[in-house]
């Protein structure tokens, strides 16, 4: 069964820019989250996606959205990209609310910010 | 959440068994404890999880001690590839609570294992 597959893998981005990052979930999977890592702050939340709504929300500005489609997949955008924004962005899947599987993660994109 | 309390390093002797503790003083009755590491460049990796029975699957055996105040994972054959930062993390189970897909990572051990 694949994994959670994030996409690009790599994107290199300038300040005042906007990005779209990418997520397709392990099949049967309908709940999707999404996490930043940095050096500094290690790895935090940002939201949480079911059924194409968002459930849960992290301590992040505005600037950072995302969504979900009918099928699963998400995508979540930053808008006004600045030099902190750098990051390696992680989405993780399970099955959903209800169940107490695991949450299963991809190996991220990282973004760069010049 | 519950906050978990584990030391910044560790290191193991490859072929010996990994043992890694986290402390959860403050956790609740309900909440689960879930390991998961992360190699170098990836995301992190799901180990193993319980909520107040010992655990053992094929990576690694989960150990809680009665008052469900601590944890031990144990890998019991360490190999060079085991080599990662280990996150030691209680939640609240899923359906229990709105807060179903947030996970909080601290800083986590890394636990180094040598040839």
């Amino acid at each position: 069964k694949a994994g959670v597959t994030q996409t690009p893998r790599y994107l290199i981005k300038t300040r005042g820019q906007q990005v779209t990052l990418s997520c397709s979930p392990i099949s049967g999977h309908r709940s999707v989250s999404w996490y930043q890592q940095t050096p500094g702050q290690g790895l935090q939340f940002l939201f949480e996606y079911f059924s194409e709504t968002q459930r849960n929300k992290g301590n992040f500005p505005g600037r950072f959205s995302g969504r979900q489609f009918s099928n699963s997949r998400s995508e979540m955008n930053v808008s006004t990209l600045e030099l902190g924004d750098s990051a390696l962005y992680l989405c993780a899947s399970s099955p959903g609310p209800g169940t107490n599987q695991p949450q299963h993660f991809g190996d991220g994109t990282r973004l760069s910010i010049l | 959440d519950a906050k978990t309390t584990q030391p910044p390093s560790m290191d193991c002797a490859e072929g010996r068994a990994a043992n890694l503790p986290c402390n959860h003083s403050t956790i609740s009755g309900n909440e689960y404890v879930y390991w998961y590491r992360q190699i170098h460049s990836q995301g992190p990796q799901y180990i193993i999880h319980g909520l107040k029975n010992n655990e053992t699957n094929e990576m690694a055996s989960l150990i809680i001690t009665e008052d469900r105040k601590s944890s031990t994972l144990i890998l019991p054959h360490a190999t060079l590839r085991d080599t990662a930062v280990y996150y030691c993390i209680v939640r609240i189970p899923i359906g229990g609570s709105s807060n179903t897909g947030k996970l909080i990572f601290g800083q986590g051990t890394t636990l180094q294992v040598k040839p």
